[in-house]
């Protein structure tokens, strides 16, 4: 069974600062999907990012970019020029790639709570 | 919005009382799913439905029963729970059930559940 682990529990950054989010995975697979979620405290959680893990290439949406080590299965999330609306949970997930006994069951690591202070 | 709603957004109930939850998708999609969020916890998948049938009931105790009487609308039914019962209740929907990277799940609001 995969399992994702979030190690940080609550952090915390300045606006405008960069702050990064750290995700570690466990799984045996080699083709799979990995993504953050952000909750903010209105709870609709979103998705902020995307990566594919065939794909060398780190994900990249506007301000929030991933650093994707597949042999270290490492997921980290940086968010630059940080803004107040960032402030959230943030949830790493994992998906399998596989078909079959795979439906598009998402495995969530416990949370981060990012906190930006004006 | 996401167009995933959920009511009521706040329920307290006492362990005897029987009530639903409801989800409604405007999204087209054919897969929906029900997580449960505890603090402190990771998210819990509870049902998983596609085009109105259960695939995965992830060992969910008995006193919580899903229906799905048609592609848009869900509901987890409620009766004799425990106080630890007590979490957020999400639900989400998809195009599908494939794997595909682009089959995002969408997720409503939640409820948030607490059992007296």
């Amino acid at each position: 069974a995969q399992t994702v682990t979030q190690s940080q529990p609550e952090m915390s950054v300045q606006e405008a600062e960069t702050v990064t989010l750290s995700c570690t995975y466990d799984t045996s697979e080699s083709d799979y999907y990995l993504f953050w979620y952000k909750q903010p405290p209105s709870r609709q959680m979103i998705l902020v990012i995307r990566q594919e893990a065939y794909k060398q290439q780190n994900a990249t949406e506007n301000r929030f970019s991933v650093n994707f080590q597949k042999a270290a299965k490492s997921f980290s999330l940086k968010i630059s020029d940080s803004q107040l609306g960032d402030a959230a949970m943030y949830f790493c997930a994992y998906r399998s790639a596989l078909g079959g006994t795979s439906y598009g069951k998402l495995t969530f690591g416990q949370g981060t709570i990012l906190t930006v202070h004006p | 919005e996401t167009g995933v709603t959920q009511t009521p957004r706040h329920l307290v109930m006492g362990m005897t009382n029987k009530k639903s939850l409801k989800c409604e998708q405007h999204l087209g999609h054919n897969a929906m799913y029900w997580y449960k969020q505890s603090a402190k916890k990771p998210l819990e998948l509870m049902f998983v439905y596609s085009l109105e049938e259960r695939v995965e009931n992830n060992s969910v105790p008995s006193r919580f029963s899903p229906e799905c009487p048609n592609s848009s609308h869900l509901f987890l039914h409620l009766h004799t729970l425990q106080p630890e019962d007590s979490a957020l209740y999400l639900c989400a929907s998809s195009h599908h059930l494939l794997a595909g990277v682009n089959n995002e799940q969408f997720f409503g609001p939640g409820t948030r559940l607490t059992v007296l």
